[in-house]
């Protein structure tokens, strides 16, 4: 099976700033990786796909990049409605799906 | 509108059974692979099984294998989860999810989720 890490588990920042969460696999996946954020009450809502490409209507500040193992999603000048938890996805191996255990980004 | 609304969550006993649905509409349905994904209390997401857009290639997570059963209705645009032998680890709440592709060769990324439906397994 393919382990996912991501890191930090969670994270302070403030309104403008500048933030970098970090997704690691057990092994290469190429570019079967994509990023999700979450709020409360809410389901996931796919913000990168393919490890870099930008869905559909969400916001250039948030960008991605990397391939093989080891992959991150920057997210520049935060704003409010960014303050959610934020989720790695791969859909490379066996389990053909699996999740990261998700990055809590908070209001400083 | 596009979207994708569940239902037939409860509570159930342990080695009891539920069948989930997932309804569609607003998209062409059998264009899409389709699964469940299922997020306990304060976890991430997990997946739990997909089918193909014909239902040709069906899998499911080592967790659930043999216990549940994904299928389709193309005709009816709609998506299933049979769960049977339900344990108290399968509480959660359990989001329908559609794929960006068909899904014959590959998975692709969820691009519409439900609003989920929560399954509770306890005596």
């Amino acid at each position: 099976d393919i382990q996912m890490t991501q890191s930090p588990s969670s994270l302070s920042a403030s309104v403008g700033d500048l933030v970098t969460i970090t997704c690691r696999t057990s092994q290469n996946i190429g570019s079967y990786l994509n990023w999700y954020q979450q709020k409360p009450g809410k389901a996931p809502n796919v913000l990168i796909y393919d490890a870099s490409r930008l869905q559909t209507g969400v916001p250039s500040r948030f960008s991605a990049r990397g391939s093989g193992t080891t992959f991150t999603l920057t997210i520049s000048d935060l704003q409010p409605e960014d303050f959610a938890t934020y989720y790695c996805h791969q859909t490379y191996g066996n389990p053909t799906n699996s999740f990261g255990q998700g990055t809590k980004l908070e209001i400083k | 509108e596009v979207q994708l609304v569940e239902s037939g969550g409860g509570l159930v006993q342990p080695g009891g059974s539920l069948r989930l649905s997932c309804a569609a509409s607003g998209f062409t349905f059998d264009d899409h692979a389709m699964h469940w994904v299922r997020q306990a209390p304060g976890k991430g997401p997990e997946w739990v099984a997909g089918i193909s857009w014909g239902s040709t290639r069906v899998e499911y997570a080592d967790s659930v294998k043999g216990r549940f059963t994904i299928s389709r209705d193309n005709g009816e645009n709609s998506l299933y989860l049979q769960m049977d032998s339900l344990r108290a680890e399968d509480t959660a709440l359990y989001y329908c999810a559609k794929d960006r592709w068909g899904g014959n060769s590959h998975w692709s990324y969820f691009d519409l989720w439900g609003q989920g439906t929560l399954v509770t397994v306890s005596s």
